[in-house]
């Protein structure tokens, strides 16, 4: 079956600009978790949704990031007033439950420039 | 704090020599201990979870055994496709986030 996708696979932007990130769930996957990893460091979390709502926002660094799954499926990673510190792979993940394995998507490259 | 540290953090090896890798972790209360493999420009794929000390988990040339401290990944008689950044996590009690390590580079040469 069709595993976890994300799009764009590849974002390059100014400073202070918006960003939107997509990541589609395997079907069926009632979690979903987003994941920030710079380069030569694990993955840090960011925020999981059980159905539609957020479960655990603790990861957020601040204000500017935001993120929305209003249907319980696809999810939105909004990025405000990007700063060049924003650059990483954002990945995503999806599980049956929040107990059950991760498995994650492809990851989108965020570039600020 | 929930804190996982993983050694060393690149590892060369040539084909056909075993070697493992150590994922030391504190968590207040595990629920999972998970490996992944990471090739560069791909998500991380899932290889085991560990739920219990003593427990071991082998897949072809890996092998994940667990205890209250630390895990180890076992590899042997490498090959070169194995080469990857090996990754392990940690679960707390309540399910959800993963709390990753910062990873082990392995590079296996023919």
């Amino acid at each position: 079956g069709a595993g976890v996708s994300q799009t764009p696979s590849n974002k390059v932007t100014e400073k202070g600009k918006y960003v939107e990130l997509r990541c589609d769930p395997i079907s069926g996957h009632t979690a979903l978790y987003w994941y920030r990893q710079s380069l030569g460091q694990g993955p840090e979390f960011l925020i999981y949704f059980q159905g539609t709502g957020a479960a655990d926002d603790s990861g957020l660094p601040n204000d500017r990031f935001f993120a929305v799954r209003p249907e319980g499926s696809v999810s939105t990673l909004k990025i405000q007033r990007t700063e060049r510190g924003d650059s990483a792979v954002y990945l995503c993940a999806s599980s049956p439950t929040a107990s059950d394995t991760q498995y994650f998507g492809p990851g989108t490259r965020l570039t600020v420039l | 704090e929930d804190q996982v540290t993983q050694s060393p953090e690149a590892l060369r090896l040539q084909e056909g020599e075993s070697s493992s890798l150590n994922c030391s972790y504190t968590v207040s209360g595990l629920r999972g201990l998970f490996w992944y493999r990471q090739d560069p420009g791909k998500g991380p794929e899932f290889l085991f979870t560990l739920y219990s000390a003593g427990e071991e988990k082998e897949k072809e040339r890996l092998k994940a055994t667990l205890t209250k401290k630390e895990s180890f990944l076992h590899i042997t008689a490498p090959k070169p496709e194995d080469s990857a950044t090996y990754l392990c996590a940690v679960q707390g009690p309540e399910g959800g986030k993963l709390i990753f390590g910062q990873g082990t580079e392995l590079s296996v040469k023919p």
